[in-house]
């Protein structure tokens, strides 16, 4: 199993483009987490999806920020008008041992 | 919501030493506890958890301590190693059955 997927690794985009994050989870999970980490407000959920339904979203900003998860094997976390301050590590997880992937970086000048 | 606090911040040890990193929540309906590993351009890692009806659990040099009365979970690592030098973080699991909260991690820095 190659474990949770993140692409890309690094995204550096202009403020008000929009910016694209995808996930693949591990094989047969169809559910998922998306996580936020900054040096201020550390490790943080955006989203919880079970079954491949949202059912915490909370931890979502602002309307910029949407997720979908639209099969098992793919979500994507979408910013739109993207801004500096969205500039952090972004993580997907699968539960069943809470399993990372490597992460996004996305900077956003 | 859950309120998690992690202490130390920061901890530097030498070789061969033991450390303790602590753990403090506030939800008294949290009842898995695990510990992170996180180190640099990675994503977190699971490196050990605790159910609530345990008290200890040990893997190898690593062990997690949870005391449910006072809301507090520890990680022991002994015999450290500069690969255990990253930072770690506590992510208590709350009543949603879900959630984790992580706290804002302890620097563990291992002095060969």
């Amino acid at each position: 199993d190659a474990g949770v997927i993140q692409s890309p690794r690094h995204e550096v985009t202009e403020m008000g483009q929009e910016v694209t994050l995808r996930c693949k989870p591990i094989s047969g999970h169809n559910s998922l987490f998306w996580y936020r980490q900054t040096m201020m407000r550390g490790l943080e959920l955006l989203i919880y999806f079970n079954n491949n339904v949202p059912i915490d979203d909370s931890g979502m900003p602002e309307d910029r920020f949407s997720a979908k998860m639209p099969n098992a094997s793919f979500s994507t976390l979408k910013i739109q008008p993207s801004e500096p301050r969205d500039s952090a590590v972004y993580f997907c997880a699968s539960p069943g041992g809470y399993t990372f992937g490597s992460g996004t970086r996305l900077t956003v000048v | 919501g859950e309120n998690v606090e992690q202490h130390p911040s920061t901890l530097s040890v030498q070789e061969g030493d033991s450390a303790v990193i602590k753990c403090t929540y506030s939800d008294s309906a949290s009842n898995y506890f695990p510990w992170y590993k996180q180190e640099l351009g990675k994503g977190p890692q699971l490196i050990i958890d605790i159910r609530s009806n345990v008290g200890e659990k040990k893997d190898q040099r690593i062990a997690v301590t949870l005391n449910k009365t006072a809301k507090h979970f520890s990680l022991h690592i002994t015999e450290t190693q500069p690969e255990d030098s990253a930072v770690y973080f506590c992510a208590p699991r709350g009543g949603s059955n879900y959630k984790l909260t992580f706290g804002k991690g302890t620097l563990l820095t291992v002095n060969p």
